[in-house]
């Protein structure tokens, strides 16, 4: 079974610029997530989606960030414009249904170095 | 207070020998309790749910404290393949909340 799958792998931008990140989830799996995990810390929950809506985005900083699913399947995170603080790793996760008792999948993530 | 906090470590023992930390929760209403292991740079991967009787796997058991609002992770014997940071889950209030993580290393 194929995993979760995140592009790039690795991104460095300047403080300003926008940037994009892709996440095709297991297939089958209605639940999708962003997280953000910074060098030392958890991973931060940013956006769940459960097929192409969204059902959490409260930690989402909503003036520079923003993200769609919009066939319910592979989605796509956006930094617009970046700040230095938002260099971190973004994983993308997937399980099969709501996460009460669901195993999240996590993706390989995306390095961000904001310079 | 954080809603969800662990001891940072490093945690350093040998091989073979056991070793069990904590990790503590604010929202007592708190659904459902995960263990996961992350290695260095890599994504994590789910370790083990938490259950209310407390679960085995092999040589990790995991317990659920409710009164005293803390899950726990005891890994027995020790091996090399251990060493990671283990990061506590907490489904609070249908909100994920992962833990900083404990980081483990394990010498021969």
């Amino acid at each position: 079974e194929a995993g979760v799958a995140q592009s790039p792998r690795y991104k460095i931008i300047e403080k300003r610029q926008s940037v994009a990140f892709w996440c095709n989830p297991i297939s089958g799996h209605a639940t999708l997530y962003w997280y953000q995990q910074i060098l030392g810390q958890g991973p931060k929950l940013l956006i769940q989606f459960q097929n192409n809506g969204v059902v959490d985005d409260s930690q989402l900083p909503k003036d520079r960030f923003s993200a769609e699913r919009l066939k319910g399947v592979d989605s796509t995170l956006k930094i617009q414009p970046a700040k230095l603080e938002d260099s971190a790793v973004y994983l993308c996760a997937s399980s099969s249904g709501l996460p009460t008792m669901n195993e999240q999948f996590f993706g390989p993530g995306t390095r961000l170095t904001v310079l | 207070r954080k809603e969800v906090e662990q001891d940072p470590g490093p945690f350093n023992v040998p091989e073979g020998a056991t070793v069990a930390f904590n990790c503590t929760y604010s929202n007592s209403a708190s659904q459902s309790f995960f263990w996961y292991r992350q290695d260095c740079r890599k994504e994590p991967k789910l370790l083990m749910s938490v259950y209310s009787s407390g679960n085995e796997d092999g040589r990790f058991t995991a317990q659920l404290n409710r009164a005293s609002q803390y899950i726990s992770l005891l890994i027995r014997d020790s091996k090399l393949s251990d060493s990671a940071t283990y990061l506590c889950v907490v489904l609070s209030a249908s909100k994920i909340i992962f833990g900083s993580g404990t980081r483990l290393s394990i010498r021969p």
